[in-house]
């Protein structure tokens, strides 16, 4: 049972545009969500966090978008660049932190071409 | 320095064996973890350990085994392996109650054959 959806497994954008990357999820419980950036032979990296109790998160090109009543979170990247080239998981947790582990999506594969 | 180590990088060995991948962390967090990525790309987690309290995931077989000798280190030992025990294993640390994440390592990318 996916908790946590990303149904899209790759997208791919013209370097300078915006990339939206989509996540879904089920569990009402979730109260803090997370994007993780992988590059390949690596382990996943921090990127951005959400608490449930806003709507937005910005960290320079780097925006969170949540909407609680749709149960649904966007990662936008403007402008993209290259070097974004890698596969995003979206994560959530049910009690903040450690004390519920992280559940992630499958990941979406974003190529930016330049 | 790299934060959270996995060794080995690579893992080939035969059905059947007994095998162990070792995490270390320098971070000094005092919650580590073990993901299962299989072939459909799921990140899955598996166990999560602090000095306090083992969490196991239900869906894990009972081969699969965490040891700890402390705080910085939770190595994973399977036994009798099989086929589908074939994956990349992340080990992760954090700091309990964190809202930051987790700090993941490179992984460990096991073939059994």
């Amino acid at each position: 049972d996916q908790q946590v959806k990303q149904n899209s497994p790759s997208l791919s954008v013209q370097e300078g545009r915006i990339s939206i990357l989509n996540c879904d999820y089920t569990n009402s419980m979730f109260d803090y969500f997370l994007w993780y950036k992988k590059y390949p032979a690596e382990g996943p990296t921090f990127l951005i966090s959400i608490s449930s109790i806003k709507d937005k998160n910005e960290d320079g090109r780097f925006t969170v978008f949540l909407n609680k009543s749709a149960k649904h979170l966007s990662l936008h990247i403007v402008p993209s660049q290259p070097g974004d080239s890698a596969v995003y998981f979206c994560a959530a947790s049910g009690h903040g932190g450690s004390q519920g582990n992280l559940i992630f999506g499958k990941g979406t594969k974003l190529s930016v071409k330049p | 320095d790299t934060a959270v180590s996995q060794t080995p990088k690579y893992l080939v060995t035969q059905m059947g064996n007994d095998k162990s991948i070792k995490c270390e962390q320098n971070l000094g967090h005092d919650t580590m973890y073990w993901y299962k990525q299989d072939s459909k790309k799921f990140l899955k987690i598996m166990f999560s350990y602090n000095n306090k309290e083992l969490i196991i995931n239900e869906t894990v077989p009972n081969r699969f085994s965490p040891k700890s000798p402390d705080k910085a280190h939770l190595n994973l030992h399977i036994n009798s392996l099989e086929l589908g025990d074939s994956a990349v294993y992340f080990c992760a640390s954090s700091h309990t109650g964190s809202y930051y994440g987790y700090t993941f390592g490179s992984g460990t990318r096991l073939t059994v054959v």
